[in-house]
């Protein structure tokens, strides 16, 4: 399966848009990027996620570089709510198996 | 729409016990997860379900995991005995056909001392 890289930890201030990078450098075809995140003591939650086109929905943004190797995940107005533990993922197809990596814990400060 | 159910939250026992967890999908979801997240990493999948039927078990430490679906809805994970390492959370998921997107329960905290 194709492995994802994001930075271990991130910050951010409260109202502010944050920018949460991944790079998936062996991506194939048919690879479908995921995002989840999980808030703490809880279960991961689903974000969002793209093939080859931009997304966006309620939660977020999904940016996927033209050559498909890396995608940014965009909060446009980051709170206290959004901290939490942010997973980028491949699948190999839509509803393919999630191998979760360590994520990037952002923090939100007030 | 209700949530994944799981129990027990927490769970305590000594090594060599056994214990079992039992998870309730979101109704008419036909595929359903067990993962294990032991701390400070990302989950894990265990074994994938399909309606009753086994998926993927790949990563299932079948020596002392065993894990059933039956009537395609409710599932329970057993561990036999129990090993120090098995101190985790123990996460459900479950997912519909038609529709991209898991939804996870609240996982159930294992301990063993």
């Amino acid at each position: 399966d194709a492995k994802t890289t994001q930075p271990n930890s991130m910050e951010s201030n409260e109202e502010e848009p944050v920018h949460l990078p991944c790079n998936h450098s062996t991506i194939s075809g048919t690879d479908y990027i995921h995002w989840y995140r999980q808030l703490p003591s809880q279960g991961p939650e689903y974000v969002i996620h793209g093939l080859t086109s931009n997304v966006n929905n309620r939660m977020a943004s999904l940016a996927i570089a033209e050559d498909r190797k890396s995608s940014t995940l965009i909060l446009h107005r980051a709170t206290l709510r959004d901290a939490a533990v942010y997973y980028c993922i491949l699948s190999w197809g839509s509803q393919g198996n999630l191998i979760f990596g360590k994520g990037t814990k952002l923090s939100v400060k007030p | 729409e209700a949530g994944v159910a799981q129990s027990p939250r927490y769970k305590i026992i000594e090594k060599r016990q056994s214990v079992a967890f039992w998870c309730n999908p979101i109704s008419g979801h036909a595929t359903l997860y067990w993962y294990q997240q032991i701390l400070g990493q990302g989950p894990k999948l265990l074994i994938q379900f399909q309606n009753n039927g086994v998926v993927d078990d790949s990563q299932l430490p079948k020596d002392r995991f065993s894990a059933e679906r039956l009537k395609g809805v409710d599932s329970t994970l057993k561990i036999q005995p129990a090993k120090l390492e098995d101190s985790a959370v123990y996460l459900c998921a479950s997912s519909a056909l038609s529709r991209v997107g898991q939804f996870f329960g609240p996982g159930t905290r294992l301990t063993v001392l």
